[in-house]
Formats: structure tokens, C-alpha cells, sequence
């Protein structure tokens, strides 16, 4: 199916353990995202990447660690879950300026840390 | 650094009245302009943009103008209606420095 889908949609786990989120986008766009959403702050900058090998911070990378070895996937990965990570992730793709700049948002994945 | 600035809400209105809600921008180049919906346990999406000064953007009846002298981009729509509740985000995006999202604004229209 075209798009970009998240996986696992929600999880559960514990602090310490390293925790993996996946995303996949089928249009080939150059840049992807990750945002987390929480009351109160709306939703802040992960990291993100413009091309394959190539990712920068955002507002909040301290904690995450990404890579990007193809143009379809950008997992993001939490090295040693912490409490302050429960959160909804948001992975988002787009055509850079040549498409005027839109974000693709997937669907979200829940991430309870205990 | 860039940042967005809108009312939180919760907004409640009565179906048919009039929306606005209030979005300005701090930035350090020149970004384009966003607003994006969020309907419960989904994503967002985007409901209109703008990437230049004096352009407005528009979509299902919401409207947005870019204003650079007041750097605004309020969005407004005429008659709401019941399926319009969700939360709205004003965003701004200038491509290879920043990507900024507002708080959300939560609005709720009731029949």
C-alpha cells in the first residue's frame, strides 16, 4: 500500500530497555521526520533526514538515535527507555521545497515506558 | 530561535458560527507556512499552506493569508460544522533549518 506506516502502532516496555520504532514511506521523498507529541508542548523535532546518510537534530534528539540507510525507512531508536520518553511518536515524510514543503504524517505509535 | 505561537483552547463553538483561531511566527529566514488537522488517534495532515507573503491558502472552506508585516497566518472559516472538531496546528517550515509546530488548538463544535 502507498503511504508511510509506523510500526508498532503501541508498546509497552521498561525502563533500560532499548526500543526500536520503525517507519516506512512509498513515495520515495527525500526528507523524513520524528516528532513526539505531548500535552502541552504540540509536537517537537526529533530528528530528521533530507537524504539517505544524512540526518540531523532537532529540538529534542537527547535520548534517540537514528539512521537512515535507505530512502524508505527511518527508524528511530531509544537507546535505554526512560519514564520522560512515554510519548506518541510521529515519523512524517515529504518532498522537500519541491513540493512546497508538505509533511506526510503516519499514524503514530503509543510508547508507554514503565 | 523560529517558533509558532497559537491559542491553545479547548475552542467550543456552536455549529454555523464563525472560526478563527490565532497563529504568529518567529523566524529567522523566510518559511513557508502551515496548517495542519489532527482527528482522534490519527496523524496530522495538512489543511492548507502558504510559502509566500500575501498568499492565501484555503481548503474545505478554512482560509489562512500569509502576512508578513504582522507575521500571522490565522485561520478562519466561516461556518463550522459538527466533523470540524479535531485539533488544529499552526506550523512553519524553512527547509534545511528548522521545523516548528505550535501547541495544537482544540477545537470542539457541538450540534
Amino acid at each position: 500500500d502507498a503511504g508511510i506506516t509506523q510500526s508498532p502502532r503501541y508498546k509497552i516496555t521498561e525502563t533500560g530497555r532499548q526500543v526500536t520504532l520503525m517507519c516506512h514511506q512509498t513515495w520515495s521523498h527525500s526528507y523524513m521526520f520524528w516528532y513526539r507529541q505531548d500535552l502541552g508542548h504540540g509536537l517537537r523535532l526529533i530528528y530528521y533526514s533530507a537524504a539517505a546518510d544524512i540526518t540531523d537534530k532537532g529540538e529534542v534528539p537527547d535520548g534517540y538515535v537514528v539512521s537512515r540507510s535507505k530512502t524508505e525507512n527511518f527508524p528511530l531508536t531509544l537507546e535505554s527507555a526512560t519514564r520522560s520518553q512515554t510519548s506518541v511518536y510521529f515519523c512524517a515524510s515529504g518532498p522537500g521545497t519541491s513540493g512546497g514543503g508538505t509533511q506526510y504524517f503516519g499514524p503514530g505509535t503509543r510508547l508507554l515506558v514503565l | 530561535g523560529d517558533s509558532v505561537t497559537q491559542m491553545e483552547g479547548p475552542v467550543t463553538l456552536s455549529e454555523e458560527a464563525f472560526l478563527t483561531i490565532n497563529c504568529t511566527y518567529t523566524a529567522t529566514g523566510y518559511p513557508s507556512l502551515f496548517w495542519y488537522v489532527q482527528y482522534p488517534g490519527e496523524g496530522l495532515q495538512l489543511l492548507l499552506k502558504a510559502t509566500k507573503a500575501d498568499d492565501k491558502g484555503s481548503n474545505k472552506g478554512f482560509e489562512a493569508t500569509y502576512r508578513k508585516e504582522t507575521t500571522s497566518f490565522h485561520l478562519e472559516k466561516g461556518s463550522v460544522q459538527v466533523s470540524d472538531s479535531a485539533v488544529y496546528f499552526c506550523a512553519l517550515t524553512v527547509y534545511g533549518q528548522n521545523f516548528v509546530f505550535g501547541p495544537g488548538t482544540r477545537l470542539s463544535v457541538l450540534p
